[in-house]
């Protein structure tokens, strides 16, 4: 079965600590994206990445960093240095960065205290 | 003005019922528009295209205005499995996807 996969489903983590989110797909996607959502708040972009080995900020970079060195993967590594780190992350994936439907994972939920 | 609105409900409606969301959008160089589901602690699925010509799938039929520049979703004879939260996506010119806050509807039996 195609689709993306996100793990682990829970985490916590105590403040201070790195936390490393994993996402995978077998969709063959191009586009990659990484979303958090806070309670009553929409999807916000963290990364995206339109190619391996490439990747830009999106409206919430700060704290958070990315990498793409294989097309199937996108890990998402938390930072210390995010302010308010407890959310819920998405990953999602597209053909190609253009007007594509997203296809979202599971999600992780993280909590920091 | 926010670049895509949605009224966040909770719309409450008897099963059977018919009911219709709006989403207005800033953009008007926006070129694609979803509408996806989100179910209480789960990942947005796509539930359907926006095409300027609509779009109609079994009993959900979405629209687009682009002179008053919204889409809109209606679900006709609702179900109970159809509460959830409807998300609206906006594509503008530049390919970023900018996505609602969402619209919560509850079918009540």
């Amino acid at each position: 079965d195609g689709g993306i996969t996100q793990s682990p489903k829970y985490l916590f983590r105590k403040e201070g600590q790195n936390v490393t989110l994993s996402c995978e797909q077998n969709l063959n996607h191009d586009a990659m994206y990484w979303y958090r959502q806070d309670p009553g708040q929409g999807l916000r972009l963290i990364y995206y990445s339109q190619i391996v080995n490439d990747f830009q900020k999106g409206d919430i970079a700060e704290g958070y960093s990315v990498s793409r060195e294989k097309k199937e993967s996108f890990p998402l590594t938390v930072t210390s240095a995010q302010k308010n780190p407890t959310a819920f992350y998405l990953c999602a994936s597209s053909l190609g960065q253009g007007p594509y439907e997203q296809y979202f994972g599971p999600g992780t939920r993280l909590t920091v205290t | 003005r926010k670049e895509v609105e949605q009224d966040p409900g909770p719309f409450n409606v008897p099963e059977g019922a018919t009911v219709a969301f709006n989403c207005t959008y800033s953009n008007s160089a926006s070129q694609s528009f979803f509408w996806y589901r989100q179910d209480c602690r789960k990942e947005p699925k796509l539930l359907m295209s926006v095409y300027s010509s609509g779009n109609e799938d079994g009993r959900f039929t979405a629209q687009l205005n682009r002179a008053s520049q919204y889409i809109s979703l209606l679900i006709r004879d609702s179900k109970l499995s159809d509460s959830a939260t409807y998300l609206c996506v906006v594509i503008p010119g530049t390919y970023k996807y900018i996505f609602g806050t969402g619209t919560r509807l509850k079918v009540l039996a």
